[in-house]
């Protein structure tokens, strides 16, 4: 049981370029999300998912895509990369109903330089 | 925006108990309480989550108080690696609901 497996850990850009950031959970986990977090900053949401093939938009989702094909898998897209866009990226999964934990990956450094 | 008001910073010597305030006044009856701590830019960890009763478990008391609107986060007997930062968060019991993180409380502990 591996839990939250994020990858790349670290990746840097060059303004443009596109990439895709990975997630995968191995607990069953309808609900899972996309965070971003800037230096001194709490966590902000980008995009989260309660289900296979459904998605929707948190606090800051421009310039991301996501999908979700797959209980297991919720990968973040970066359509063309800015500066501003540098961050930790985590991603997170939980049951999707009831007060229950949330399990976070280790998350992925990126710079866009 | 986060529900939730905490101290920016708080310190705590090694052995004693670390006692985390958080408002939350605007909580409705449906919201629950949950506490997180993030490590060294680690992904957050949940400690303990609360709807009214107060709640124990292996890593921190919660107390909340009777008219919900605020709670205490107690770490019993600090340690230096419970040297982090502490997210309180009010999330409903629903489906789809997110964690919203404000900027929490940082901890330390030192000896």
């Amino acid at each position: 049981n591996a839990g939250v497996t994020q990858t790349p850990k670290f990746q840097v850009l060059k303004t443009g370029q596109s990439m895709t950031l990975q997630c995968a959970q191995d607990m069953n986990h309808e609900y899972m999300s996309w965070y971003r977090q800037d230096p001194g900053m709490g966590l902000r949401l980008i995009h989260y998912s309660v289900g296979a093939g459904i998605t929707d938009q948190g606090e800051v989702p421009n310039g991301y895509n996501v999908s979700r094909s797959t209980t297991e898998d919720f990968p973040l897209r970066l359509l063309s990369a800015a500066p501003s866009q540098t961050s930790v990226y985590f991603c997170a999964s939980s049951y999707g109903t009831g007060a229950f934990e949330a399990f976070f990956g280790q998350g992925t450094r990126l710079t866009v330089v | 925006d986060a529900k939730t008001t905490q101290p920016t910073s708080m310190d705590c010597a090694e052995g004693r108990a670390a006692n985390l305030p958080c408002n939350h006044s605007t909580i409705s009856g449906n919201e629950y309480v949950y506490w997180y701590r993030q490590i060294h830019s680690q992904g957050p960890q949940y400690i303990i989550h609360g709807l009214k009763n107060n709640e124990t478990n292996e890593m921190a008391s919660l107390i909340i108080t009777e008219d919900r609107k605020s709670s205490t986060l107690i770490l019993p007997h600090a340690t230096l690696r419970d040297t982090a930062v502490y997210y309180c968060i009010v999330r409903e019991d629903q489906a789809g609901t997110a964690l919203i993180f404000g900027k929490g409380t940082t901890l330390s502990v030192s000896s």
